[in-house]
């Protein structure tokens, strides 16, 4: 089964408002990355969180990390129609060694202008 | 810099033909991936490479085979592909592994397998 499973799988909302999708995963991490997919294109790294952070910002993103529940939050906020794509959250154990990268399901985004 | 290349982007075989992916880096990174993609699932890793002339197995590696003679290409082989691999493939390179940091992704190569 997956390390990391998104939710929602699919999420709609209107230009302005903030998306929140999250990471559930079964293991201890190291980190945690997010990536974007934009329909037929490559992911895009956003951001990496490692185990002993607990938030973490990049402009309009923000990354939360709660090992103890062992799961991750994306927030996008102020949301623009750029930002419709898919979500993929991707964990990197503690054990198996720094090549070990456990991508989810993700979360498909739309954001309506 | 044009980053991560791959080519073809879209190809259809027949059961049992073989064909050979292409992806290029023009970043001089050590490490390269490819992974593929499927419908309701995440990434999984196919092969790796951490450096010229080195490839390493990863998750799904069966029915496929790698080369990485230069640094800057790898190399994704099908060599009798089956309506089972039919998928997105994507190429990725990085700095350092891919646990410890980005991994730049190239377009994807859209393969059916008739």
């Amino acid at each position: 089964s997956q390390q990391g499973e998104e939710d929602p799988q699919a999420l709609s909302i209107q230009e302005g408002e903030n998306a929140t999708m999250n990471c559930s995963y079964k293991t201890s991490i190291n980190n945690l990355q997010w990536y974007r997919q934009n329909s037929g294109r490559g992911l895009v790294h956003l951001i990496l969180i490692r185990s002993n952070e607990r938030e973490k910002h990049s402009g309009r993103l923000r990354v939360t990390l709660d090992t103890s529940k062992k799961s991750s939050s994306l927030l996008i906020t102020a949301s623009r129609a750029a930002d419709t794509a898919s979500y993929f959250c991707a964990t990197v154990p503690n054990s198996g060694g720094y090549q070990k990268v456990t991508f989810g399901t993700g979360t498909k985004l739309q954001v309506i202008p | 810099n044009a980053g991560v290349t791959q080519t073809p982007k879209f190809r259809v075989l027949k059961t049992g033909q073989s064909m050979t992916l292409l992806c290029a880096q023009d970043m001089n990174h050590e490490y390269m991936y490819w992974y593929r993609q499927d419908p309701g699932m995440g990434l999984r890793l196919i092969h790796y490479s951490v450096g010229e002339g080195t490839t390493a197995k990863g998750e799904v590696p069966d029915g496929y085979n790698v080369s990485r003679l230069k640094k800057q290409n790898f190399l994704l082989g099908l060599e009798s592909a089956a309506p089972s691999q039919t998928s997105v493939y994507f190429c990725a390179s990085s700095v350092r592994l891919a646990g410890s940091g980005e991994q730049f992704f190239g377009p994807g190569t859209r393969l059916t397998v008739l």
